[in-house]
């Protein structure tokens, strides 16, 4: 089976450019988390989904950041505008509850913004 | 709220050596408790878990027992490999509650 699949996987930009991150989830898996990894802060979860429905975006930093989930096999997170400070790697995971609470996650989208 | 700690700084041993790294967690209730690897370039990979006190998680030589009384979880592996190399991460989880409460990671180094 295919796991999480996330694009691209490396990302330069330049500051005030819109970025979009791209996730596919596992088949079948109906909730989805995206994360952000950095050496400061470490791993922060931003937003997760059940059944397509955002349940806690409180993880979200500011109105900058949106993440939608049009249907059950695609997520997207944007940025915009993108700062410097939104450099970091951001991870999609998916979890199904027929393997309650583990997370499968995707091999992450690494973000620089210049 | 619920929390999960690692100790601090990066872990660098040699080949063979024992490896401990030590995971305590602040949870109301009886969470669900893991243990997540990083490999250089790639996504978080569930390495073990366990769902009530007393339960060990094994895999891949790795072990960990979820204590109820020391609120701990710590990971254990008796002779580490050069591919052991990585960052892991403790985790907590409530049945029913799709959430993971993340330590902030140790990153582990095996010499050959």
């Amino acid at each position: 089976d295919a796991g999480v699949i996330q694009s691209p996987r490396h990302e330069v930009t330049e500051m005030g450019q819109e970025v979009t991150l791209r996730c596919k989830p596992i088949s079948g898996h109906n909730s989805l988390f995206w994360y952000r990894q950095t050496m400061m802060r470490g791993l922060e979860l931003l937003i997760y989904f059940n059944n397509n429905v955002p349940i806690d975006d409180s993880g979200m930093p500011e109105d900058r950041f949106s993440a939608k989930m049009p249907n059950a096999s695609f997520s997207t997170l944007k940025i915009q505008p993108s700062e410097p400070r939104d450099s970091a790697v951001y991870f999609c995971a998916s979890s199904t509850p027929k393997v309650k609470e583990t997370q499968y996650f995707g091999p992450g989208t690494r973000l620089l913004v210049l | 709220g619920n929390s999960v700690t690692q100790m601090e700084g990066p872990v660098t041993l040699s080949e063979e050596a024992f490896l401990t790294i030590n995971c305590t967690y602040t949870a109301t209730g009886y969470p669900s408790l893991f243990w997540y690897v990083q490999y250089p370039g790639e996504g978080l990979q569930l390495l073990l878990k366990a769902t009530k006190a007393d339960d060990k998680g094994s895999n891949k030589g790795f072990e960990a027992t979820y204590r109820k009384e020391t609120t701990s979880f710590h990971l254990e592996k008796g002779s580490v490999q050069v591919s052991d190399s990585a960052v892991y991460f403790c985790a907590l989880s409530f049945y029913g509650n799709n959430r993971l409460a993340f330590g902030k990671g140790n990153q582990v180094v095996v010499i050959p």
